[in-house]
């Protein structure tokens, strides 16, 4: 157990809906990245918070938006569904916002888009 | 072209053998980690390097910067190590964008 938790497990939507994802962080992690895996691309990186402020962004898609709330938990929301976004989506956090830290990865969540 | 390439894709050992999976990239980075994929989805951070060498239990990770090389190498192997590993690092000039190699799919025969 990583200590990032992630919810949902599974979702399942229609095209054009709305979806949102949560995900909490390690206790005492500052930095929260949202990644997607898709079968035909791989792992891509999506957007990186740190402390409440966006750090990097990736291929994140218009339709997708991300925040980090006070408490450090951060949701990505993801709007117009379409069949392409149907993916596993994991966030990770992270002590610090650099790239020498070691990330934690939660569980992911299961989106299809029918 | 993929800034970050692993080789090989796939690998299919017996049990106790050593392994090694590749990966290198084209351009100067500060770290590489390397990730451990199980085959229900969930992903396991291995190692991040900045340089030479680190060492967990039957695995090692090496990195040669100069080089834009990493290894991961895996010592008596078992069964259970059967996973995708990834390489991934964040590329200059990008802020902290982090790109992933394909993936190595590994599996351990008994």
């Amino acid at each position: 157990d990583s200590g990032v938790t992630q919810t949902p497990k599974h979702l399942i939507t229609a095209t054009g809906q709305r979806v949102t994802l949560r995900c909490s962080p390690r206790s005492g992690d500052l930095s929260v990245y949202w990644y997607q895996q898709s079968l035909d691309q791989g792992l891509q990186f999506l957007i990186q918070y740190y402390n409440g402020e966006e750090r990097a962004k990736g291929n994140i898609l218009e339709r997708f938006s991300a925040q980090q709330f006070p408490d450090l938990h951060s949701e990505l929301n993801l709007s117009s569904l379409e069949l392409g976004d149907s993916a596993l989506y994991f966030c990770a956090s992270s002590v610090a916002g650099d790239s020498y830290n070691e990330q934690f990865f939660g569980p992911g969540t299961r989106l299809t888009v029918l | 072209k993929n800034e970050v390439e692993q080789s090989p894709q796939n690998l299919t050992a017996q049990e106790g053998e050593f392994i090694t999976i590749n990966c290198s990239y084209s351009v100067g980075i500060s770290a590489l980690h390397w990730l451990q994929q199980h085959p229900g989805g969930g992903i396991v951070s291995l190692f991040m390097l900045s340089s030479g060498k680190k060492k967990h239990g039957r695995l090692i990770a090496t990195i040669n910067i100069q080089e834009k090389h990493s290894s991961l190498h895996i010592t008596a192997s078992h069964p259970r190590d059967s996973a995708v590993y990834i390489c991934a690092a964040p590329l200059p000039n990008t802020g902290n964008q982090f790109y992933f190699g394909t993936g190595t799919s590994l599996t351990v025969i008994p």
